[in-house]
């Protein structure tokens, strides 16, 4: 089964930042890669799919990147809401993996 | 506008059964693989299950295989997920979700005696 690796596990940033989270796969999955956003008491959102591929509906703030094993979302200009916790997903065959997590908190 | 809507969860004791529904509307359910994904309390995401868009092929997490099983009924727009033999980790919310698009609002299930 394919292990995915999300760094760090929490990160504290200002308002205005920009913030990279990191995924990486125990072995290549392609661009089979997705990412979540998640609020408290809340059902994950999806941001981005297939790697770099941005849901539609969803702020151009967020990016993604990456192929093979190593994945990066990017949130560019942090605004309060999004401090949040987000998640990647490995999707290419069964069974599909969640990242262990990131939680962005309000430095 | 796109709803899946989760029902079913509740109180049951460890052994028990549970079957939750999930019943989507706003986009086409018969052309859509659907999924089961579960969060335990103060915990990540976890992959439960998916069935195929025709119902023909199911998948499973190692921690839920023989005892949860997944089906979906097109003519009513409903998805399901039959629990058997449920155990104290399998308490959690859980989300039935069109996994890389939409997803219901969850169902918390909780096993305790």
């Amino acid at each position: 089964d394919i292990q995915m690796t999300q760094s760090p596990s929490s990160l504290s940033a200002s308002v205005g930042d920009r913030v990279t989270i990191t995924c990486r796969a125990s072995q290549g999955i392609s661009n089979y890669l997705a990412w979540f956003q998640q609020k408290p008491g809340k059902a994950p959102k999806s941001l981005i799919f297939a790697a770099s591929s941005l849901q539609s509906g969803v702020s151009s703030k967020f990016s993604g990147s990456g192929s093979g094993t190593d994945f990066t979302l990017t949130i560019s200009s942090l605004q309060p809401d999004d401090f949040a916790t987000y998640y990647c997903l490995y999707y290419k065959s069964y069974p599909f993996t969640f990242g262990q997590g990131t939680r962005l908190e309000i430095k | 506008e796109v709803q899946l809507v989760e029902s079913g969860g509740g109180l049951v004791q460890p052994g028990g059964s549970l079957r939750l529904s999930c019943a989507a509307s706003g986009f086409t359910f018969d052309n859509s693989a659907m999924s089961w994904v579960r969060q335990a309390p103060g915990m990540g995401l976890e992959w439960v299950s998916t069935i195929t868009d025709s119902g023909g092929s199911t998948y499973y997490a190692d921690s839920v295989k023989g005892r949860f099983t997944i089906s979906r009924d097109s003519s009513k727009n409903t998805l399901y997920l039959q629990m058997n033999s449920l155990r104290a980790e399998d308490t959690a919310v859980y989300y039935c979700a069109k996994l890389l698009n939409y997803w219901g609002q969850g169902t918390l299930v909780t096993v305790s005696s």
